[in-house]
């Protein structure tokens, strides 16, 4: 069964401190799909990013970077000079593949999240 | 514009009162599911619908229906609703590329069960 581990339940920091967000998974499957949600305090989810089991290039967009490593089974999130409207609930999640055409449960395991607050 | 509504996005209701929470999404999507987020647990799979008329349980499925006589829409009915349903449901949507996990997600609909 694969399942999502975020350890840090709350995190706070100083408004530009760096700040990491560790996710830790689990899978049996070869080809899978991980991915970071934002959820501000207004609710919603955002989609930041998705990354493919045979990807391990490390992504940054702007002030996020995402680095992925199979060998740990981590795909941790760091936020670089944060913003306070940084501030919000993040998830990582994990979707196992199925082979092409074989259409099935488009599920999300997600993790239990992350609550990020910045301070000014 | 692209999107997944719910509806409703805030409700307060009482123990044993039917109610049903609609999702509705404009892309043609074959697929669509329901989540709740309960504060610890993350999101979890309720139930989601492959195709029309074609559904199935996910991870929490007590306590909930569902039915997909539409493509475009996937209500989400509580028979009857006890507080432990208290909870922030969403609906997502995807078409079905053998899970690659491209869901759309509704705004969220907030539900209190006194």
């Amino acid at each position: 069964a694969q399942k999502v581990t975020q350890a840090q339940t709350e995190i706070s920091v100083v408004e530009k401190e760096d700040v990491t967000l560790d996710c830790v998974y689990e899978t049996r499957d070869t080809t899978y799909y991980l991915f970071w949600y934002k959820q501000p305090p207004s609710g919603e989810l955002v989609f930041l990013i998705r990354r493919n089991s045979f990807d391990e290039q490390n992504e940054i967009s702007g002030r996020y970077s995402w680095n992925f490593q199979k060998s740990t089974s981590s795909f941790n999130f760091t936020i670089t000079a944060s913003q306070v409207v940084d501030s919000a609930v993040y998830f990582c999640a994990l979707s196992e593949a199925t082979p092409y055409f074989n259409f099935g449960n488009e599920k999300l395991t997600f993790g239990t999240g992350t609550r990020l607050t910045i301070i000014p | 514009e692209a999107q997944v509504t719910q509806n409703p996005r805030y409700l307060i209701t009482v123990t044993g009162k039917k109610l049903t929470v609609t999702c509705s999404q404009n892309m043609n999507h074959e697929y669509m599911s329901w989540y709740r987020q309960d504060p610890g647990l993350g999101l979890r799979q309720i139930y989601y619908s492959m195709n029309v008329e074609v559904t199935d349980k996910g991870d929490v499925p007590e306590g909930y229906k569902v039915s997909r006589k539409e493509k475009r829409n996937f209500p989400l009915i509580l028979e009857s609703p006890s507080p432990n349903q208290t909870s922030l449901y969403f609906c997502a949507s995807s078409y079905n590329r053998g899970g690659t996990g491209e869901l759309f997600f509704g705004e969220g609909s907030r539900l209190t069960v006194l």
